[in-house]
């Protein structure tokens, strides 16, 4: 069965520092997502990436993130200057269609932890 | 703003028990209703979807909404024990899904 995964798995960094976290779509999918999930809250919505471009954003997704699809299978989202609240479960998701909510899957998610 | 609201519980049940998780949401320009499960340390695992109000049954599960009462609900008969996780529910507008925080079920055999 067609799975998206991320990796790493877990990262630990220090405030201030850059991370990548990465994403591997389900091959034939062409709709890309950010959610984040700070422990113990609910799963809010980062961003959405289609045709190489970001198509939606939410209020979280400031000047301090962005994504970006550097070759034909990962898809990525950069911290630039990480803060302590950026520490989260950070889920990648791909869906085949945008109008298709079943087709959307969740990866395994990257917890990100800001020292 | 507080889009989707979700008691967080946590909820323990009987195995074979009928268990009702409950969603309140304000935004009337919802489109898709969604409610998925979620394991520890994994991605939430989409469950079933409604566009409209309404029932709809897949299996041991029943997804209702009421559009005028701005009100989901997920029923889950004959509850096992794997049924253990963390249910969300999550609505949509456009691209743009909204979590509600998740509802932690236990199912005691």
């Amino acid at each position: 069965e067609p799975e998206v995964t991320q990796t790493p798995s877990h990262q630990v960094t220090q405030m201030g520092q850059e991370v990548i976290l990465r994403c591997v779509p389900i091959s034939n999918h062409l709709y890309f997502y950010w959610y984040r999930q700070i422990l113990g809250q609910k799963v809010e919505f980062l961003v959405s990436f289609y045709n190489n471009e970001i198509s939606e954003k939410s209020e979280i997704f400031d000047d301090q993130f962005s994504v970006e699809r550097p070759d034909g299978s990962n898809f990525t989202l950069k911290i630039r200057s990480t803060k302590l609240e950026d520490s989260a479960m950070y889920f990648c998701a791909s869906s085949d269609d945008s109008q298709l909510v079943d087709t959307q899957y969740f990866g395994p998610g990257t917890r990100l932890t800001v020292l | 703003q507080k889009e989707v609201e979700q008691d967080p519980g946590p909820l323990s049940v009987p195995e074979g028990a009928i268990v009702s998780l409950n969603c309140t949401y304000s935004n009337s320009a919802f489109q898709y209703f969604m409610w998925y499960r979620q394991y520890s340390r994994k991605g939430p695992e989409l469950l079933m979807y409604t566009y409209s109000s309404g029932n709809k049954e897949d299996g041991r599960f029943t997804a209702q909404v009421d559009k005028s009462s701005k009100y989901i609900s997920l029923f889950i008969r004959d509850s096992q024990p794997s049924d253990s996780a963390t249910y969300l529910c999550a609505m949509s507008v456009g691209n743009q899904f909204y979590f509600g925080t998740g509802t932690s079920l236990t199912v005691i055999p």
